[in-house]
């Protein structure tokens, strides 16, 4: 069965300044879908960002950056000029092949400070 | 254009009765997730459907049940709640099944058993 672990349950980072948010899994599959949600207090999971396992190049959106590692299976987020708005809860989450079903970790707690 | 939209946003029953929330996808959206997100965990997979029939089930147990309508809103039922099921309940819609299309969520129904 797969896994996703995050191991940070709070971050916090002041303004302007690059946070990185961890993240590993555990599965036997080779292809699979990784990605990084936030939840805001408004409580809508928006995309952040999404990596798929068989292209080696890292994935980028603007600010948003990963650092995935396929052999440690380590999936990280870094938010590059973090702003207030990007104050939320963090989920990585895992997809499998040929499936709908989106399996989340526990979650990271970021608050920007000003 | 419309996003996700969830009803209620807000519900409070009471333990042994039943639940009913609805969940209403964008526009040309054929699949519907739901998901079971617990406070401070994260969202739990409880049903995928596509194009009207069921594609994933997670761990719950049958007193959970759903449907999708040829409209492809979707209705997630619980029967018998226990205090356990107190839950922020989330859908999610995507364009097509599986993991390439990015899935959408709305802003989820808290529901509160007492």
């Amino acid at each position: 069965a797969q896994t996703v672990t995050q191991s940070q349950p709070e971050m916090s980072v002041q303004e302007a300044e690059t946070v990185t948010l961890s993240c590993t899994y555990d599965t036997s599959e080779n292809n699979y879908y990784l990605f990084w949600y936030k939840q805001p207090p408004s409580r809508q999971m928006i995309l952040v960002i999404r990596q798929e396992a068989y292209k080696q190049q890292n994935a980028t959106e603007n600010r948003f950056s990963v650092n995935f590692q396929k052999a440690a299976k380590s999936f990280s987020l870094k938010i590059s000029d973090s702003q207030l708005g990007d104050t939320a809860m963090y989920f990585c989450a895992f997809e499998g092949p040929g499936t709908d079903k989106l399996i989340f970790g526990t979650g990271t707690r970021l608050q920007v400070f000003p | 254009d419309a996003g996700v939209t969830q009803s209620p946003t807000h519900l409070i029953k009471t333990r042994g009765q039943q639940v009913t929330l609805r969940c209403s996808p964008i526009s040309g959206h054929k699949s519907v997730s739901w998901y079971q997100q617990v406070l401070g965990q994260g969202p739990q997979f409880i049903f995928q459907y596509y194009e009207k029939e069921e594609r994933g089930r997670g761990n719950f147990p049958d007193r959970f049940s759903a449907r999708q309508f040829p409209n492809y809103s979707s209705e997630l039922n619980v029967n018998a709640l226990l205090l356990g099921d107190s839950a922020l309940y989330l859908c999610a819609s995507s364009s097509q099944s599986g993991p390439r299309t990015e899935a959408f969520f709305g802003q989820g129904t808290r529901l509160t058993v007492v």
